[in-house]
């Protein structure tokens, strides 16, 4: 079984662009979930997107936003891009219910100059 | 590869020996955690969870020991082999495996041979 896919692996952006990022869940996981790595902040959960529904969000503003298509593939975006977007933004997907279940993919890393 | 923090706190040990990594977690009444590992240009991989109500709990060579006292978390691997040099990552859940991860900042597991 194919793991999680995330397209483009690299993105360079300037400052007030904006950029959508797209995820391909594991066949038959139906959670897509979204979050940004930096050496400054760490790991940190943006949103939760389940049956095309936003399930769960996290306390980033917001220009970032997500959607889930019907086939569980899911998309973000980032709207008026800043220097600290710059980051590596993963993608999950899920199973069942539990954080336990959860596959992540190898990421995008998007640079904003 | 891609590296995923510049400022990680850094453990260093000799093929064959044990590590010991360790995590403080923020909030008392998180009840469950996970720890990751994360390969250079890769995303996070469970390696094991455990459940407040457990101390210690046991998987192929690591172990995960939870102090609710002090609001800590270690990961044991025992006979370290140069494949576990990763990044390791705590996270801790509030509201049992379904609810949102909080990441700790991570250490760099360096294996020399």
């Amino acid at each position: 079984k194919a793991g999680v896919t995330q397209t483009p692996r690299y993105l360079i952006k300037t400052r007030g662009q904006q950029v959508t990022l797209s995820c391909s869940p594991i066949s038959g996981h139906r959670s897509v979930s979204w979050y940004q790595q930096t050496p400054g902040q760490g790991l940190q959960f943006l949103f939760e997107y389940f049956s095309e529904t936003q399930r769960n969000k996290g306390n980033f503003p917001g220009r970032f936003s997500g959607r889930q298509f019907s086939n569980s593939r899911s998309e973000m975006n980032v709207s008026t891009l800043e220097l600290g977007d710059s980051a590596l933004y993963l993608c999950a997907s899920m199973w069942g219910a539990g954080q336990e279940t959860q596959y992540f993919g190898p990421g995008t890393r998007l640079l904003v100059l | 590869g891609e590296s995923v923090g510049l400022h990680l706190p850094t453990l260093s040990v000799q093929e064959g020996d044990n590590s010991i990594i360790n995590c403080a977690y923020s909030n008392s009444a998180s009840d469950y955690f996970i720890w990751y590992k994360q390969e250079s240009g890769k995303g996070p991989q469970f390696i094991i969870d455990i459940r407040s109500n457990m101390d210690k709990r046991q998987g192929q060579r690591v172990t995960v020991l939870l102090n609710k006292t002090v609001k800590h978390l270690s990961l044991q691997i025992a006979a370290t082999q140069p494949g576990d040099s990763a990044v390791y990552f705590c996270a801790e859940i509030l509201g049992g495996s379904q609810g949102n991860l909080i990441f700790g900042k991570g250490t760099k597991l360096s294996v020399k041979p």
